[in-house]
């Protein structure tokens, strides 16, 4: 068990619909990081945030959206689903968002399945 | 280009057997961190191993290690006495800092297979 907790753990939805996933991090993780992985793309980064501050944005559709509440817990906002947005959504907890200490380790929830039907 | 390198897509290994994952990576950062993940069938993404670029000695975190070769950009991951729940794929990753973002990155991955 990883500490990080994604919840649902799986969800069917049509197209056109709007989800929320949720992530609360690691306790004492600042670092919230939002990644999605599909079967032709791998692993691709999301969004990352800091202690509630966007840090970090990468190949996140405008269609998407996340947020980072003051007891860290966060939120990716997925709207307008398209089939292509299938796919195994994570959530990742750090201490802190510095690059090479052992404190930095990037810990993994189980992921949400999401299938757009 | 490439900034994570796993030439291996998909390996059989009899169990038992000590197993060689190979990750060359390409940054000019001179601080940065390398990972080792398995994800099972089942999805989920489990952290194996850490070393940083400034660490003098090899990661080693149970049956697993980390051979850092840091001159030659390489960091493979070894398990030792491989066993049928090894069965995963591996992704190798690097943190490195371009400008003011913290971001890691993937490789393709090696599908592993352990052989009873």
């Amino acid at each position: 068990d990883s500490g990080v907790t994604q919840t649902p753990k799986h969800l069917i939805t049509a197209t056109g619909q709007r989800v929320t996933l949720r992530c609360s991090p690691r306790s004492g993780d600042l670092s919230v990081y939002w990644y999605q992985q599909s079967l032709d793309q791998g692993l691709q980064f999301l969004i990352q945030y800091y202690n509630g501050e966007e840090r970090a944005k990468g190949n996140i559709l405008e269609r998407f959206s996340a947020q980072q509440f003051p007891d860290l817990h966060s939120e990716l906002n997925l709207s307008s689903l398209e089939l292509g947005d299938s796919a195994l959504y994570f959530c990742a907890s750090s201490v802190a968002s510095g690059v090479a200490s052992s404190g930095n380790t990037i810990y993994f929830g189980e992921g949400s399945w999401l299938t757009v039907v | 280009a490439q900034k994570i390198t796993q030439t291996q897509p998909g390996m059989f290994v009899q169990e038992k057997e000590a197993v060689t994952l190979d990750c060359t990576y390409d940054t000019s950062d001179q601080s940065y961190g390398l990972f080792w993940y398995k994800q099972p069938s089942s999805g989920e993404m489990i952290f194996l191993i850490y070393q940083g670029s400034y660490d003098e000695q090899n990661a080693t975190e149970g049956r697993y290690s980390l051979n850092f070769q840091k001159a030659r950009k390489s960091a493979n991951l070894v398990i030792s006495a491989s066993q049928l729940g090894d069965s995963a794929m591996y992704f190798c990753a690097m943190r490195e800092r371009p400008g003011s973002n913290y971001q890691l990155i993937w490789g393709a991955g090696t599908k592993l297979i352990i052989k009873p």
